[in-house]
């Protein structure tokens, strides 16, 4: 089935950096979607884009749909404690489930 | 407000018995869906619904049973033929099943005794 890949699995960086980090697929998805998931909660929707290309903006998060359509990226500008999480992405194609990521986990240091 | 509740928060299951996970939603969402997720994983998909009374086997359903005979409720529960139900059980909902956003509840961890 299909597969989304998610870089880094993993980061640390210091409170006030930027973050990127990015979703892969092997397949076209009509749909991307980005979560954030705190620790023992349900992940929680953060941007949604529908159009190739797109780029879409809430708050200090920024999601790209890429032009290829099999990938979908998000920055996060002047982090702080509280973007600690795990951020997935979904992909999403007409008439088929949505394929989530296994995540990205995200460490903010003081 | 409006949203998504999942019961109990945290659940204990003895070898042999079974289980049932709540899920309700006053989102007036059609459509329902239960997730499983272990450790490093995405999401994988357990039962989805699109309709009241209608529900379609996910990619990881062995073990498991549902019912939708309310459009607010889908309920899931982990029988005894599931034999590694410790996880994190997700449950979610959309306006309908194409491309639409999935808004998901806090989750239910299940561990055994």
């Amino acid at each position: 089935g299909q597969q989304l890949n998610q870089s880094p699995q993993s980061m640390f960086i210091q409170e006030g950096e930027d973050v990127s980090m990015n979703c892969t697929s092997s397949s076209i998805f009509n749909t991307w979607l980005w979560y954030k998931q705190d620790p023992g909660e349900g992940p929680v929707l953060l941007i949604a884009l529908y159009k190739a290309g797109e780029l879409t903006s809430n708050g200090r998060l920024t999601a790209q749909f890429g032009i290829t359509r099999k990938d979908s990226f998000l920055n996060i500008s002047a982090s702080i404690p509280s973007d600690v999480g795990i951020y997935f992405c979904a992909g999403g194609i007409y008439g088929q489930n949505f394929v989530f990521g296994p995540g990205t986990r995200l460490s903010v240091l003081p | 407000d409006g949203g998504i509740t999942q019961s109990p928060k945290y659940l204990f299951r003895k070898e042999g018995q079974n289980v049932t996970l709540s899920c309700e939603q006053n989102l007036n969402h059609d459509a329902m869906y239960w997730y499983r997720q272990d450790p490093g994983q995405g999401l994988r998909l357990i039962y989805y619904s699109q309709i009241v009374n209608d529900f379609q086997k996910g990619d990881i359903a062995e073990g498991y049973s549902v019912s939708r005979e309310k459009k607010e409720s889908f309920p899931l529960t982990v029988t005894s033929a599931q034999k590694n139900p410790t996880a994190f059980y997700l449950c979610a909902s959309s306006i309908g099943q194409n491309n639409q956003p999935q808004h998901f509840g806090d989750g239910t961890r299940l561990s055994i005794l």
